[in-house]
Formats: structure tokens, sequence, C-alpha cells
């Protein structure tokens, strides 16, 4: 069965203190791997797409590398206001769902 | 563009009663996915609607339904509440040319049966 699991499921970080959040996936068959962030009480926005293994994505502070069984999502000097639940998902080869993780909830300290 | 909006934002019921949400995709955008998301399960999937067809339908029991209309806005209906129904709905979009196009959500419906 088609599984994605995040980890820590709380970090907890001083300002500027760099750290990586990870996701492991199985799947039969990887379509696309996303990432999401989410601020409470609001939908996920859209922050990563990565198709095959060895890509890489980055935007301001954060970068997201993808393997063939995890990907990782690594925040650089982060600022208070990347304090944030942060999902990743996978879209498998068989079916259109996307299937998320539980996230990891990023908490960033000034 | 304009995003991906849902109406309405918040809503109360109580047991036994039935709700209808609404969805609007981001303009151009043919699919549309519905999810659940709750503390305990986190963010499950509903059903995805294209071209005004179901074209994937997660594990949820026939109380929840949906359709799509052909300007691509879509309803959710949710029938016989419960109140393990309190949870945020959310909706996304995305073009759907390719099947790994990426979706755009929108802010949810929150939910609360009393």
């Amino acid at each position: 069965e088609d599984q994605v699991t995040q980890s820590p499921e709380a970090l907890r970080l001083q300002e500027g203190e760099s750290s990586s959040l990870n996701c492991s996936y199985t799947v039969s068959g990887l379509r696309g791997l996303f990432w999401y962030r989410q601020d409470p009480g609001k939908g996920p926005e859209f922050l990563f797409t990565l198709y095959s293994a060895g890509e890489e994505k980055e935007k301001e502070r954060l970068k997201a590398t993808l393997t063939k069984k995890e990907s990782f999502l690594h925040i650089t000097a982060p600022k208070p206001e990347d304090s944030a639940t942060y999902l990743c998902a996978v879209q498998p080869l068989q079916g259109q769902d996307m299937r998320f993780g539980a996230g990891t909830r990023l908490t960033v300290k000034p | 563009k304009a995003g991906v909006t849902q109406t309405p934002r918040y809503l109360i019921k109580t047991r036994g009663q039935q709700v209808t949400l609404s969805c609007s995709p981001i303009s151009g955008h043919r699919s549309v996915s519905w999810y659940q998301q709750t503390p305990g399960q986190g963010l499950q999937f509903l059903f995805e609607y294209f071209s005004e067809t179901q074209r994937n339908k997660g594990n949820f029991p026939g109380r929840f339904s949906g359709r799509q209309f052909s300007n691509s806005r879509s309803e959710m209906n949710v029938s016989t509440l419960e109140l393990g129904d309190s949870a945020l709905y959310l909706c996304a979009s995305s073009p759907a040319d390719r099947p790994q196009e990426t979706q755009y959500f929108g802010p949810g419906t929150r939910l609360l049966v009393l």
C-alpha cells in the first residue's frame, strides 16, 4: 500500500539554525512528490514539485531534494515567519489521488 | 489569477442534517479534488472531478458525494451528518493536462457538527 511518512512530527529551531525535514515514501511508482506549507486555519500553499530522483528545487530559504525513497526539505537560516506545518504528498502512478504525510510542525523562535 | 475559492468558510450543523460546500477552481483548471483534514487523520482524499465526471474516489462512505458543473465549479454534499464529520474540507484545482500536475488548494470550509 502507498505510504508517506514525515519526520520529525515537530521541530523547534532558533532563528538562523538550519535543519532538514524528511519525507519517506513507499509507492509502486511515483508520478510526482509535492511539498506544501500550511498555516493554522488555512489551506496548504504549494511550494515544490519533484518528479525524478536527483531533482532539486529552491525557493528563498527552502530547498527540496528527491531520492528514490525519500525527499528532504532543507531550511537554511530560518526566520520566525517560516513557522508552519510542512506537508509532503506523493501522487502514485496508479490512480489519481495524492497521498499526504501527517506533516512536520516547524516552530522558529526569534 | 484569482486563487481557489470556497464557500462558505465556516459552517455549524447538527447531527442528521446535510450540508453542501462549494468550490470555484482557478480559471482554466479543469480538475477539482476534495479533501478532508482532521487532527487525527490528516489530509484524506475524498474524490476528484474532471470535465463533470468523477475520475477517482477515496475511501469514504456514500454519504459523501460531489459533482462538477460545466464551468468546472464543484460542490460536495454530506448527508446525515455525524459528529466525526467535523473537519476542514479543502478543495484543490489543477490544470490536469498531465496526471502529475500540481494541485492548488483553497482556504477550506471549516465544518462543525454538533
